[in-house]
């Protein structure tokens, strides 16, 4: 069964610090892993998409690594601000359809002061 | 700015009332979805057009339909809206391939 794994569940930092959030996938066969940031109440928005050969990836302060070995993705998250505090998902696309996507349940990240 | 629009945020119906939630892209995909997002579980597909008058089931269309009659309008349908449907319903459009998804902002339906 295709399935994605994120962990933590949930995770606080202080404002500042860095954070990294995992991903693991059983998804096959592999066409692209993508990381979306969800707002309490709003819709996802992406962050990044890496394909099979990509490793890194960076927007701004994140970055998201990919090791299609081992199936295992994280984001890296850097000098956090209180605006990162969100859902992230983790989502893994099936090759050959734009339809087959998993999702993974999310890591709930709250920045404090 | 590319936008996926949804009709409403909220919506409040009743048992048995026809829900219908509407999404509109302005990107000329030709690729749109919808999903429903429950706690605990990630976004489910419902339903699926990759092009006019085109549609796929999704992981769980029961209870639903959908209705694609122009390229940027994707429609989904409660027809008989029961309890069991109270979630965050998400729209989204694709272009395809690699390129990515543009969610709409969500619409929070309660049935009651």
């Amino acid at each position: 069964k295709n399935q994605v794994e994120q962990s933590p569940q949930s995770l606080i930092i202080l404002e500042g610090k860095n954070c990294t959030l995992q991903c693991n996938y059983t998804v096959s066969p592999f066409s692209n892993l993508r990381w979306y940031k969800q707002d309490t109440g709003r819709g996802p928005v992406s962050l990044t998409i890496m394909t099979f050969s990509e490793n890194t990836k960076s927007n701004g302060r994140y970055t998201a690594t990919l090791d299609a070995d081992t199936k295992q993705s994280s984001l890296h998250i850097t000098a956090s601000q209180l605006s990162d505090s969100a859902s992230y998902i983790c989502v893994v696309s099936l090759t050959g359809t734009a339809s087959k996507l998993t999702f993974g349940t999310g890591t709930r990240l709250q920045v404090t002061l | 700015d590319v936008k996926v629009t949804q009709s409403s945020r909220y919506l409040v119906k009743r048992t048995g009332e026809k829900v219908f939630l509407e999404c509109v892209q302005d990107m000329d995909h030709e690729n749109m979805f919808w999903y429903r997002q429950d706690p605990g579980l990630g976004l489910r597909l419902i339903y699926f057009s990759y092009d006019v008058k085109m549609k796929e089931k999704g992981d769980i269309p029961e209870g639903y339909s959908v209705s694609r009659e122009k390229k940027e309008r994707f429609s989904l349908i409660l027809e008989s809206a029961s309890t069991n449907q109270t979630s965050m319903y998400l729209c989204a459009s694709s272009r395809g391939g690699n390129y990515g998804y543009t969610f709409g902002s969500g619409t929070r339906l309660t049935v009651v």
